[in-house]
């Protein structure tokens, strides 16, 4: 079956640190990958996509690179502000409206 | 464009009782989700509408959780009876399959959730 395994938190970071969450998965067929975002108290929302290998999607100061190899889709952002404290999932979908989530990992970024 | 809309959100029940969830997803959207997010666990999908059919069901505990789409738009997830391992995030989430913008890739748009809690 398919399936995501993300990096176990939580994670604390300074302002302006240098943030890397880690995300592989588990899949049959040939998926597309997501990163979502729950701020407190809000619903998931869209942060960045890829659809193939070696896309790079990117949002808001975050990346990650599709990784067909190692399968994975590693979250990453050059400095991390307070305000990017929240709980990020990575994701996979394999056909059109079947997502598969990791367990998430909550970042909290202290001033 | 308006968001998903999902009520209540926040509701706090006895054991064996039941409890209704409504949703009402971005306007157009064909599909429409229901997960269950437990603390500390990412959403599982428990049923997936395409307009007001069921695409899939297959982890829904169909003995005591049921959902329907009337008209294709608002949805009602029920639970009855209730047990204590059904404390969870209700998450309603829609999509449009006709959205070609990332090259077939189907993004999810989620409402806020309803919080459920069985004493």
């Amino acid at each position: 079956g398919n399936s995501v395994t993300q990096m176990e938190g939580p994670v604390t970071l300074s302002e302006e640190a240098f943030l890397t969450i880690n995300c592989t998965y588990t899949a049959t067929g040939y998926p597309s990958l997501f990163w979502y975002v729950q701020y407190p108290g809000e619903g998931l929302q869209l942060l960045l996509k890829a659809t193939k290998a070696d896309d790079k999607g990117s949002n808001k100061g975050f990346e990650a690179t599709y990784r067909k190899e190692t399968t994975s889709f590693h979250l990453e952002k050059g400095s991390v502000q307070v305000s990017d404290s929240a709980v990020y999932f990575c994701a996979l979908l394999v056909w059109a409206g079947k997502s598969t989530f990791g367990d998430g990992t909550t970042l909290t970024v202290k001033p | 464009e308006a968001g998903v809309a999902q009520s209540p959100r926040y509701k706090i029940i006895e054991k064996r009782q039941s409890v209704a969830f409504w949703c009402n997803p971005i306007s157009g959207h064909a599909t429409l989700y229901w997960y269950q997010q437990i603390l500390g666990q990412g959403p599982k999908l428990l049923i997936q509408f395409q307009n007001n059919g069921v695409v899939d069901d297959s982890q829904l505990p169909k003995d005591r959780f049921s959902a329907e789409r009337l008209k294709g738009v608002d949805s009602t997830l029920k639970i009855q009876p209730a047990k204590l391992e059904d404390s969870a995030v209700y998450l309603c989430a829609s999509s449009d399959l006709r959205d070609k913008t990332f090259s077939g890739a189907n993004v999810l748009t989620f409402g806020a959730g309803s919080r459920l809690t069985v004493l």
